[in-house]
C-alpha cells in the first residue's frame, strides 16, 4: 500500500532554511504529482507546490520565491526547501500524492510540525 | 487565485442529521474540486474528487454535487465519526487553494 513519511527538523531558527524530506513506499515518484501542503496551528491548508517527474514543479506565488522542491528518485523521496522563514513559517507540513491529472490528494503523510523560533 | 469560500464556518448538529455544506468559488473551475475530511491532529481525508465522484473505501453516505461556481457536500445521516472540519480544494488552475474549512460540531 501507498505510505508517506516526512523527517526533518521540528525547529528551524528564523531566517534559517526550512528542509524536510517525504519518503514515498508502495509507489514510484516518478509517476503522479508529489505536493506539499501546509497548516499554521489552528488555520486551514495551504497548497505550496508539486513536482512532477522528471522535474516538472509549480510553486504558489504566496510564497515569493522562497520555496522549492526537489526529487532523488532512486531514493523515493522528494525534498521541500523554504528560505528565509520566520514565525508565520510555523505550521504542520504534509507531504501529500496526487493522481496522475493532479490536484486532489488521495494519499497523505501523517504531517510534521515545524517551529520557527531562536 | 481562485477564492473559495465555504458555508457555514461552523455547523452545529446532531447523529442522524443531514448535513450541507456549500463551496463557492470566485470563478469557474469546472469540475476540479475535492472535498476533504480533518480530525484533530490528523492529515486531511480524501472523501470526494471531480466534484462528485466518492473516494474508495468512503461510505456512500457522503456526496458531493456541483460545477462551475457552486458545489456542495451533502453527509445523509451524520454518524459519530463524521464530526470534523471539512475543506474544499480546487484544481482548476494554479495555485490550487482551499477553502477555509467547515466544523461540524455536536449540537
Amino acid at each position: 500500500q501507498v505510505h508517506l513519511q516526512e523527517s526533518g527538523p521540528g525547529l528551524v531558527k528564523p531566517s534559517g532554511t526550512l528542509s524536510l524530506t517525504c519518503t514515498v513506499s508502495g509507489v514510484s515518484i516518478t509517476s503522479y504529482y508529489w505536493n506539499w501542503v501546509r497548516q499554521p496551528p489552528g488555520q486551514g491548508l495551504e497548497w505550496m507546490g508539486f513536482i512532477l517527474n522528471p522535474g516538472k514543479t509549480n510553486y504558489n506565488p504566496s510564497l515569493k520565491g522562497r520555496v522549492s522542491i526537489s526529487a532523488d528518485t532512486s531514493k523515493n523521496q522528494f525534498t521541500l526547501n523554504l528560505t528565509s522563514v520566520t514565525a508565520a513559517d510555523t505550521a504542520v507540513y504534509y507531504c501529500a500524492k496526487s493522481r496522475a491529472y493532479g490536484g486532489d490528494s488521495d494519499y497523505w503523510g501523517q504531517g510534521i510540525l515545524v517551529t520557527v523560533s531562536s | 487565485d481562485v477564492q473559495l469560500t465555504q458555508s457555514p464556518t461552523t455547523l452545529s448538529a446532531s447523529v442522524g442529521d443531514r448535513v450541507t455544506i456549500t463551496c463557492r468559488a470566485s470563478q469557474g473551475i469546472n469540475a476540479w474540486l475535492a472535498w476533504y475530511q480533518q480530525k484533530p491532529g490528523r492529515a486531511p481525508k480524501l472523501l470526494i474528487y471531480m466534484a462528485s465522484l466518492l473516494e474508495s473505501g468512503v461510505p456512500s453516505g457522503f456526496s458531493g454535487s456541483g460545477s462551475g461556481t457552486e458545489f456542495t457536500l451533502t453527509i445523509s445521516s451524520l454518524q459519530p465519526d463524521d464530526f470534523a472540519t471539512y475543506y474544499c480544494q480546487q484544481y482548476n488552475e494554479y495555485p490550487w487553494t482551499f477553502g477555509q474549512g467547515t466544523k461540524v460540531e455536536i449540537k
